[in-house]
């Protein structure tokens, strides 16, 4: 049982270049979100799903897409990437919303330069 | 707009005392709230959490409070421990949107 999965650990990415992070969960768990953690700051939602085929935007969107197109996978698309995107990025899922706690991976650490 | 704030940035307690972490809230629609953990390059852990209906919850040192009058809760931590050394994020989650919120985080530094 690996619990949340990201890949890659680390990356950098020269401006205007597209990557995707990918999210995997083994748990079956029905809700599965991406936040962003900036230096000294707390944990922004980027995206979220509450199940397969259905996504949302969080706080900070812009500049991000997401699919769900499994209940286990969960990837996070950068197009044309920004320094604004500097950030470490973390996955987490959670059986149902409340009652329940959400469980994250060990991160991304992204650099655009 | 802050949703879930952390007004403390930093705390020190001495090992053995009592830890307090604070967090105040703005939406109403928040019925779930939850602690979690984060030590450096990990992903956070879950700690605690605790329905909007109750006003405490319990788990061996950690007690989370919640005040919905004031939309505040706080976690208690008693006796602090070196170990419990670690970033403290506040979270909430929002039955009108599923989105699950944290706050920017408290950095507890427990002295030996």
């Amino acid at each position: 049982n690996a619990g949340v999965t990201q890949t890659p650990k680390f990356r950098i990415l020269k401006i205007g270049q597209s990557m995707t992070l990918q999210c995997a969960q083994d748990m079956n768990h029905n809700y599965m979100y991406w936040y962003r953690q900036d230096p000294g700051m707390g944990l922004k939602l980027i995206y979220y799903s509450v199940g397969a085929g259905i996504t949302d935007k969080g706080e900070v969107p812009n500049g991000y897409n997401v699919s769900r197109s499994t209940t286990e996978d969960f990837p996070l698309r950068l197009e044309l990437a920004a320094p604004s995107q500097t950030s470490v990025y973390f996955c987490a899922s959670s059986e149902n919303r409340v009652n329940t706690e959400a469980f994250f991976g060990q991160g991304t650490r992204l650099t655009v330069v | 707009d802050q949703q879930v704030k952390q007004n403390s940035p930093s705390l020190s307690v001495q090992e053995g005392r009592i830890s307090i972490l604070n967090c105040d809230y703005t939406n109403s629609m928040f019925d779930y709230f939850l602690w979690y953990k984060k030590y450096p390059a990990e992903g956070p852990t879950f700690l605690i959490s605790i329905s909007s209906i109750k006003d405490k919850n319990e788990d061996g040192r950690f007690t989370v409070f919640l005040n919905k009058s004031a939309k505040h809760l706080s976690l208690h931590i008693v006796p602090s421990q070196p170990g419990d050394s670690a970033v403290y994020f506040c979270a909430a989650s929002d039955r009108a949107t599923n989105k699950l919120i944290f706050g920017t985080g408290t950095l507890l530094a427990v002295q030996p």
